[in-house]
């Protein structure tokens, strides 16, 4: 069971836009930022959004990232095919006095 | 360009110990925090713990406290993650990664090291 809450899954056609949210506390998204993490099956997570909304240089403003109380969300604008993947939240957590992540959303296009 | 390259994959029989390494390049190794993920077979993402080069303070999971020991060699530039008292559970995907500048995230990861823990 994971500390932050993910959907299991998401889906969407190609242009869409798809939001995927993350769910937390007060001990961890509601007092720290929020890290978000795409991985593709057999490869390393790649950083896509970090301190709640910033992008890395390289990744496409079609991906943006929201916070607001313990929930955050990533959404994905103008949805592509090579955008099926694994989406991760991250935060850290004060009581914990560590990280902790979503269990992950697995993003289809249709 | 920053580079974490990690060491092969291992099997191991239960009760053993493994010990991964992660090798830093294109940057100044004690400027960043690193921090150990693993990942078990189609599974999420899991935190381990961190360390800090510059000073060798570490931070360990709860789950993992007295069974896992995070190192680094500054002369070397390489991070290592030693696991004891495997299990059957312990197989998995472990993965390095760099914390970003004055963020609380991680922008570069090795290419992760496959630990087969068999019973």
């Amino acid at each position: 069971q994971s500390v932050l809450t993910q959907p299991p899954s998401a889906s969407g056609t190609p242009g869409q836009r798809v939001t995927i949210s993350c769910s937390g506390s007060s001990s961890n998204i509601g007092s720290n930022t929020v890290s978000w993490y795409q991985q593709f099956p057999g490869t390393a997570p790649k950083l896509l959004i970090y301190s709640n909304n910033q992008r890395p240089s390289g990744v496409p403003d079609r991906f943006s990232g929201s916070k607001s109380g313990t929930s955050a969300a990533l959404a994905i604008s103008g949805l592509q095919s090579e955008d099926e993947a694994d989406y991760y939240c991250a935060s850290w957590d004060d009581s914990l006095h560590g990280w902790v992540f979503g269990g992950g959303t697995k993003l289809t296009v249709l | 360009q920053v580079h974490l390259v990690q060491s092969g994959g291992e099997v191991k029989e239960a009760g053993a110990s493994v010990k991964v390494s992660c090798k830093a390049s294109g940057y100044t190794f004690t400027s960043n925090g690193i921090t150990w993920v693993r990942q078990a077979p189609g599974q999420g993402l899991e935190w381990m713990g961190w360390i800090s080069p510059s000073n060798g303070n570490a931070n360990y999971a709860q789950k993992f406290q007295g069974r896992v020991t995070m190192t680094t060699d500054k002369s070397t530039g390489i991070a290592y993650m030693e696991l004891r008292s495997l299990r059957s559970d312990d197989t998995a995907v472990y993965y390095c990664a760099r914390h970003k500048d004055r963020t609380w995230s991680w922008d570069y990861w090795g290419q992760g090291t496959l630990v087969t823990v068999s019973s």
